[in-house]
């Protein structure tokens, strides 16, 4: 059973640009959770999805970022007309359940690391 | 918010028992208490959860006071290859939002021979 796979693993884009991150969770987990982490700090929540629902997106910024986990394919993370403080690693995670209960560890990705230029 | 406080740093040696306690006064009674360890440019992995009392695993134990107000990793006769930071997350996303879910700035657990 493959891991939570995320790509690309590095992405670099200048001001204004988008980007796309992805999220492949475990097989079997309906759950995905993203988060970022910025330099020297802990992973902030930023939202939370099941298939073809966000439940929680109250860590994500109002504006210009957006997240979907569509019926089939991974779960996408996009930000648009990115800034250079949006530089961080941006982990996904996945769980077959609601994450935070009994037995219910989220598993997580290797990151996407993003750097504007 | 369910806020932590950990250590930032702390420093053992090969052989020896670690212990890091985490602090979380505003615990809600339907919030778990799990912790991560996470290595540089890795995502965190998942060590251990519990809800109270002692908890042990193959790798840790976590101990958990009956006031739920912190809670203590204990990690059995480190190796170098624990050296990461460890992150104690205390929430339920069901009840609390996704926002209990955010972690702290953790613990720098350095290990040495």
């Amino acid at each position: 059973n493959a891991g939570v796979m995320q790509n690309p693993r590095h992405l670099v884009r200048r001001r204004g640009q988008e980007a796309r991150l992805r999220c492949s969770p475990m097989k079997g987990h309906s759950h995905v959770y993203w988060y970022r982490q910025l330099p020297e700090e802990g992973l902030k929540f930023m939202v939370y999805l099941q298939k073809e629902n966000i439940i929680d997106e109250s860590g994500m910024p109002k504006e210009r970022f957006s997240a979907e986990f569509p019926k089939e394919g991974p779960s996408i993370l996009r930000i648009q007309q990115v800034v250079r403080g949006d530089s961080a690693a941006y982990f996904c995670a996945s769980s077959p359940r609601l994450a935070g209960g009994a037995d219910n560890e989220q598993f997580f990705g290797p990151g996407t690391r993003l750097t504007v230029l | 918010l369910a806020k932590t406080t950990q250590p930032i740093s702390m420093d053992s040696y090969e052989g020896q028992e670690v212990n890091i306690t985490c602090s979380h006064n505003n615990i809600a009674t339907n919030d778990y208490i799990t912790w991560y360890q996470q290595f540089p440019s890795q995502g965190p992995r998942f060590i251990i959860q519990g809800y109270k009392t002692k908890v042990t695993n193959e790798v840790a134990s976590l101990f958990i006071p009956a006031d739920r107000k912190s809670s203590t990793l204990s990690l059995p006769r480190v190796s170098l290859s624990d050296t990461a930071v460890y992150y104690c997350l205390v929430g339920d996303v069901f009840t609390g939002g996704g926002n209990k879910l955010t972690f702290g700035t953790g613990t720098q657990l350095k290990v040495e021979l």
